[in-house]
């Protein structure tokens, strides 16, 4: 079983703050995806990384997938109301697709 | 480009029905995954198919079942229901396979009574 561990589970932060949300796994994929999903809502894919060491940026969010391919996280600077949602990332072998438990971001105004 | 839809998007069941849900992917999309998320387990993968043959299977009892037609969309059936199969069943699509990346529709959400 290719396990993926994220931390942490909860998160409530204010407006404006900065944060690191991390995927973490024994196993190597051949790419990660980060998705963020509201309430009562379907999950919408943010990135997805290939390479390792590769870092994408999406505006205020900043993705790095690790050097082995094994692990990722999401930076977010200036976090916003707007932000606040479930995160998922989840690595992809040979078709399958293996999710992580989520992080849930609240933002308070 | 539409996206995936999936319907209904919200039904209520007695426990020993049987419940039908359906999932029309995005355009070109060959594969279609199916995902149960309930607050506790999170996100647990269901099966997936591509092409109309089930090509991975989740640690599920038999009571879930799926389809996929020659035009892609697909369905599944849960029979005999549980008080625990209450969730939201979330449909996916895909057509990039190497890179991996799943379209998801905004779920339907079954509650069991």
């Amino acid at each position: 079983t290719q396990l993926l561990e994220q931390s942490p589970q909860f998160l409530s932060i204010q407006e404006g703050e900065n944060l690191t949300v991390y995927c973490n796994s024994s196993s190597v994929f051949s790419s990660l995806q980060w998705y963020r999903q509201e309430p009562g809502e379907g999950p919408v894919l943010l990135v997805t990384v290939v390479t390792g060491g590769e870092v994408k940026k999406l505006k205020r969010l900043t993705f790095q997938f690790g050097d082995a391919r094994k692990d990722s996280s999401l930076h977010i600077t200036a976090a916003q109301p707007g932000d606040t949602g479930l995160y998922l990332c989840a690595g992809y072998n040979f078709n399958k697709f293996y999710f992580g438990s989520g992080t849930k971001l609240n933002v308070k105004p | 480009k539409a996206g995936v839809t999936q319907t209904p998007r919200y039904l209520i069941k007695t426990r020993g029905q049987q419940v039908t849900l359906s999932c029309s992917p995005i355009s070109g999309h060959r594969s279609v995954s199916w995902y149960q998320q309930t607050p506790g387990q999170g996100l647990q993968f269901l099966f997936e198919y591509f092409s109309e043959t089930q090509r991975n299977k989740g640690n599920f009892p038999g009571r879930f079942s799926g389809r996929q037609f020659s035009n892609s969309r697909s369905e599944m059936n849960v029979s005999t229901l549980e008080l625990g199969d209450s969730a939201l069943y979330l449909c996916a699509s895909s057509f990039v396979e190497y890179t991996g990346e799943l379209f998801f529709g905004e779920g339907s959400r079954l509650t069991v009574l």
